[in-house]
């Protein structure tokens, strides 16, 4: 299993700002994932944070709006830039743990509110 | 476009009843099917994988079965008491070696009265 923080775990931003959030792991994993949930919806997927590379981004999703950064095998940061009320969410970092079938470990979510 | 679909969205049950819900998905291309548990303020917890058609796990006075030719999988919740109180996720991850083949419902939400 993994143990995941996050920071910080909510923040009340106002529309034009951008907020950072970081992911940390206990214990070094290859795929880390940074997730959304948006009042009512679904958990989806916005990019993968890949190490030492760019990030993948999920269609819908670019790099100007949310740039990630993965500087090593236990931390990542993503960075919900410019907000809009629209990005108000609960926003969570994951990593997968290969075990007989794999299995994503999440931290306790950055609830976000954007005015 | 893939689609999870879970119900009912949102369900209060007395406490010490059965209850029970239901995750929807494509019945195609499939590879396994993930419930999570997400307490408020707290990280989604694993709570089953599956991957067979017919499969039947159980933790404790949960419970979960799967038919992936019909595209369903029920979870079951035996003597339900407050500590269940939560948000239980399905997700159904394809057979692909994307990243992004994993697919979340929205969610039941369960509130057990006392």
């Amino acid at each position: 299993s993994a143990v995941i923080s996050q920071k910080p775990s909510r923040d009340i931003c106002q529309r034009g700002t951008s907020l950072t959030i970081q992911c940390q792991v206990d214990s070094q994993v290859t795929m880390m994932f940074w997730y959304r949930q948006q009042p009512g919806q679904s958990l989806t997927l916005i990019a993968t944070a890949n190490q030492g590379s760019e990030a993948t981004y999920e269609s819908g999703f670019v790099i100007d709006k949310f740039p990630i950064s993965r500087p090593n095998l236990t931390f990542s940061t993503l960075t919900v830039s410019n907000m809009s009320p629209e990005d108000s969410s609960i926003y969570l970092c994951s990593v997968e743990v290969l075990t007989f079938r794999e299995t994503q470990y999440f931290g306790p979510g950055t609830r976000l509110l954007v005015l | 476009i893939l689609n999870v679909e879970q119900s009912p969205q949102s369900l209060h049950v007395q406490e010490g009843d059965s209850t029970n819900f239901t995750c929807s998905f494509p019945s195609s291309n499939f590879y396994a099917l993930h419930w999570y548990r997400w307490e408020t303020a707290k990280s989604p917890e694993a709570l089953f994988v599956m991957t067979l058609n017919g499969d039947e796990k159980k933790k404790g006075r949960i419970s979960a079965t799967l038919n992936t030719k019909e595209g369903y999988s029920y979870l079951y919740i035996k003597g339900s008491q407050p500590e269940d109180s939560a948000t239980y996720l399905c997700a159904f991850e394809a057979a692909s070696s994307s990243a992004s083949k994993i697919i979340f419902g929205s969610g039941t939400r369960l509130s057990i009265r006392p």
